[in-house]
């Protein structure tokens, strides 16, 4: 599977876009980008993943570069609940693994 | 749907006990994974499993074992408890290659 690259820790004000990067520049075309995220101890809660089109969903939107080396997960109204530890994820077709690495820890100032 | 449920939420155990980790699923996955969380750090696998009487290695399978003898259970057993081991186990379970993980609420082991 890639490896992924995303910044330690990020600060983000109540009700503005927090845009979370990752960097994946060894991702294979049919590697999946998945985001999850954690909330203080409790287990992971996926958000959103794609393959190369962008995707949205009720959480948040996926912007994936068109050569996929990198992607963005957006949440466009970040709240105090949104403080977490988002993880970035690549997972290849046909492999069973899912590696997390140490996440970026979002923090939603008031 | 109660998701993925693991017992017990907590356990503190003597060096060199044993002790099952149990996980269960009802949402008919395929797919189950048990992973450690170390404080400060993130996931590591453990062990994961495709199918019941399938499963196979992580990165840091040693000092534990699993079975997968239903689709619903993959418990995860610590035959000689370190205090390397303290830690909070998550399992995880997914329908299909593509699916998104279920994770459960964990359970917080501490070796001493």
């Amino acid at each position: 599977d890639a490896k992924t690259t995303q910044p330690p820790s990020m600060d983000c004000a109540e009700g503005r876009a927090a845009n979370l990067p990752c960097n994946h520049s060894t991702i294979s075309g049919n590697e999946y980008v998945y985001w999850y995220r954690q909330i203080h101890s409790q287990g992971p809660q996926y958000i959103i993943h794609g393959l190369k089109n962008n995707e949205t969903n009720e959480m948040a939107s996926l912007i994936i570069t068109e050569d996929r080396k990198s992607s963005t997960l957006i949440l466009p109204h970040a709240t105090l609940r949104d403080t977490a530890v988002y993880y970035c994820i690549v997972r290849g077709a046909g492999s069973y693994q899912l590696t997390f690495g140490k996440g970026t820890k979002l923090s939603v100032i008031p | 749907n109660a998701g993925v449920t693991q017992t017990p939420k907590f356990r503190i155990l003597k060096i060199g006990q044993s002790m099952t980790l149990q996980c269960t699923q009802d949402m008919n996955h395929n797919y189950m994974y048990w992973y450690r969380q170390d404080p400060g750090m993130g996931l590591k696998l453990i062990y994961y499993s495709v199918g019941a009487g399938i499963t196979d290695k992580g990165e840091v399978p040693n000092g534990y074992n699993v079975s997968r003898s239903t689709t619903e259970d993959f418990p995860l057993r610590l035959e000689l408890a370190a205090p390397s081991q303290t830690s909070v186990y998550f399992c995880a379970s997914r329908w299909g290659e593509n699916s998104p993980l279920h994770f459960g609420n964990g359970t917080r082991l501490t070796v001493t």
